[in-house]
């Protein structure tokens, strides 16, 4: 079965302590993304990569990392120097279409809250 | 800015008709996407519209107006598992995919 895979579901974070987030996935997509959710607001973009070694700043990254090793495999780490972190973390990946365009297709989220 | 609008919350019966509207202001356009969103869970891709017009895809259909910035989704015949949110989200000049808060559509029996 094809898919993206985010681990854990639901995690916890103690004050001044980093969190790794998961998200793997066997689409064989180039693209690979992280949002955030918060309730009442649009999806916020954190990071993206478009190719393997490389990704870019979404609107908001600060107090975020990410890395790209692996085409499969794009982990979000949230760091203490990120106040607020108590969210819904989505990953995503996309396939591009004809018009330059790209669907994404999303995994089932991790939710974070503050311990 | 860019900007997108949709109504908050809708409430329909079971079996009728529902159009959710979303207005969009970005820089530069390269088509509209719909996601269902049901809560707690990811969001799941419903349509694409890069062209004006109607696109059908059985129950739901989208529609795009460029020149207006303006979309719907139609749905019909509603069923109680269409209850979740709906997300519009427009790709802008960079292909980055700028969203709306969702409205979240409730149905009654």
């Amino acid at each position: 079965d094809g898919g993206i895979t985010q681990s854990p579901k639901y995690l916890f974070r103690k004050e001044g302590q980093n969190v790794t987030l998961s998200c793997e996935q066997n689409l064989n997509h180039d693209a690979m993304y992280w949002y955030r959710q918060d309730p009442g607001q649009g999806l916020r973009l954190i990071y993206y990569s478009q190719i393997v070694n490389d990704f870019q700043k979404g609107d908001i990254a600060e107090g975020y990392s990410v890395s790209r090793e692996k085409k499969e495999s794009f982990p979000l780490t949230v760091t203490s120097a990120q106040k607020n972190p108590t969210a819904f973390y989505l990953c995503a990946s996309s396939i591009t279409l004809g018009t330059g365009a790209s669907i994404q297709y999303f995994g089932a989220g991790t939710r974070l809250s503050v311990l | 800015g860019q900007n997108i609008d949709q109504p908050t919350e809708m409430t329909a019966t079971e079996g009728a008709i529902v159009q959710i509207n979303c207005t969009y202001q970005t820089s530069g356009f390269n088509g509209l996407f719909w996601y269902q969103q049901h809560a707690g869970e990811a969001p799941t891709f419903l349509s694409y519209n890069v062209l004006d017009g109607l696109e059908e895809k059985g129950r739901f259909s989208s529609f795009l107006s460029r020149s207006k910035g303006y979309s719907y989704l139609l749905l019909k015949e509603l069923q109680m598992k269409d209850s979740a949110s709906y997300l519009c989200a427009v790709m802008d000049s960079n292909y980055q995919l700028i969203w709306g808060a969702g409205t979240k559509l409730i149905i009654k029996p």
